[in-house]
């Protein structure tokens, strides 16, 4: 079973840019969330798509954000980049329902650099 | 808020060296407390899933446990391929459903 793939895996922005990312779930998988990964703040969720739905968001500002197609795939779009945002973002891959219930799986991640 | 904590922050060992890492975490109503391993560059490797106090399970030199407060991870007579950061990970029942992680567990595994 293919797992979760991340496209692209390596962007060089600069400041005030916008970046899409792209990310496709383990087939069947209807749940796909969104991590930011540095090393100060560690793995903080973004939001997570259920069926085409946000189903949930994190405390991150409205610059940061996404979609899901019918298929699954998810895009996670940052405008006007800052600094800051320079990152591991990290695409998760969830069942949903009964046990073993939204266990998530890791894409490889896009490191996102901001100049 | 849902916290989780693990110590310590790195861990170096010989190899066949046992230890243990631990999780301790504070959430409204435990849905699940899950273990990943993260190399370099990667992204996080599932490892296990705990679901109830008590509850244990078993992957090659890897086991972990579950109490009510805590959830340790034991490393029985590690291999350098086993030097990774190790990530503890909860999920509420209420809320967001998402998962809450610690910062991680640094373990280097020498020969």
């Amino acid at each position: 079973k293919a797992g979760v793939t991340q496209t692209p895996r390596y962007l060089i922005k600069t400041r005030g840019q916008q970046v899409t990312l792209s990310c496709s779930p383990i087939s069947g998988h209807r749940s796909v969330s969104w991590y930011q990964q540095t090393p100060g703040q560690g793995l903080q969720f973004l939001f997570e798509y259920f069926s085409e739905t946000q189903r949930n968001k994190g405390n991150f500002p409205g610059r940061f954000s996404g979609r899901q197609f019918s298929n699954s795939r998810s895009e996670m779009n940052v405008s006007t980049l800052e600094l800051g945002d320079s990152a591991l973002y990290l695409c998760a891959s969830g069942t949903s329902g009964v046990r073993p219930y939204n266990e998530q799986f890791f894409g490889p991640g896009t490191r996102l650099t901001v100049l | 808020e849902d916290q989780v904590t693990q110590s310590p922050e790195a861990l170096r060992l010989q190899e066949g060296e046992s230890s243990s890492l631990n999780c301790s975490y504070t959430v409204s109503g435990l849905r699940g407390l899950f273990w990943y391993r993260q190399d370099p560059g990667k992204g996080p490797e599932f490892l296990f899933t705990l679901y109830s106090a008590g509850e244990e399970k078993e992957k090659e030199r890897l086991k972990a446990t579950l109490t009510k407060k805590e959830s340790f991870l034991h490393i029985t007579a590690p291999k350098p391929e086993d030097s990774a950061t190790y990530l503890c990970a909860v999920q509420a029942w209420t809320g967001r459903r998402a998962l809450t992680f610690g910062s991680g567990t640094r373990l280097q595994v020498q020969p």
